[in-house]
């Protein structure tokens, strides 16, 4: 499916090794900080949100970092599988509204 | 869980045509989104609506979209006249206040053609 455009950043990993997939966000006043991953083909799904009052989240072989000072959120991705190949979207929710506003995404893909 | 499920899943159409996209959000969830995906853009909010009201239709392009939400299990966005830069992946997704605003389910998306 249309998932991607052609020049979004591409991150090449080996399978088994550790991927850190980054993002800059723009408002402050954001309420939580979100990744989506879309396989080709298919709708953005879901992996892990962060509040704006945490650094760090940890889930099944992903992390969340959150820096405000800097305003930069990154995805750890741990012993990287083919099935992780994708493209990886940051998104922020501002404060008192439900919009998931997107970033551009970043394709990760996962080479054995 | 059927999951989001949108209609149809590939269109086709010539330039001047109404479209109608359609959409079921997942039984139970009281917000529901549309977004359009392009090279160019990205991923946009074009509308949403909490329990079928609609919220912010600031992203809604101009006055050739219109967005509807009948129900608590069906939306509609439709374009009249289409014009070839309405082409797109146009995808819908659903929350709950259960699940949290940040985590929305998306459908499969509808590819639009617009020749």
């Amino acid at each position: 499916g249309e998932s991607v455009g052609l020049h979004l950043p591409t991150l090449s990993v080996q399978e088994g090794d550790n991927s850190i997939i980054n993002c800059a966000y723009s408002n402050s006043a954001s309420d939580y900080f979100i990744w989506y991953k879309q396989e080709s083909g298919k709708g953005p799904q879901f992996i892990i949100d962060i509040r704006s009052n945490m650094d760090k989240r940890q889930g099944q072989r992903v992390t969340v970092l959150l820096n405000k000072t800097v305003k930069h959120l990154s995805l750890q991705i741990a012993a990287t599988q083919p099935g992780d190949s994708a493209v990886y979207f940051c998104a922020e929710i501002p404060q008192w509204t439900d919009k998931l506003i997107f970033g551009t995404g970043t394709r990760l893909q996962v080479f054995p | 869980d059927a999951g989001v499920i949108q209609s149809p899943r590939h269109e086709v159409t010539e330039m001047g045509q109404e479209v109608t996209l359609r959409c079921k959000p997942i039984s139970g969830h009281n917000s529901l989104f549309w977004y359009r995906q392009t090279m160019m853009r990205g991923l946009e909010l074009l509308i949403y609506f909490n329990n079928n009201v609609p919220i912010d239709d600031s992203g809604m392009p101009e006055d050739r979209f219109s967005a509807k939400m009948p129900n608590a299990s069906f939306s509609t966005l439709k374009i009249q006249p289409s014009e070839p830069r309405d082409s797109a992946v146009y995808f819908c997704a659903s929350s709950s206040p259960d699940s949290g605003r940040e985590t929305q389910y998306f459908g499969p998306g509808t590819r639009l053609l617009v020749l």
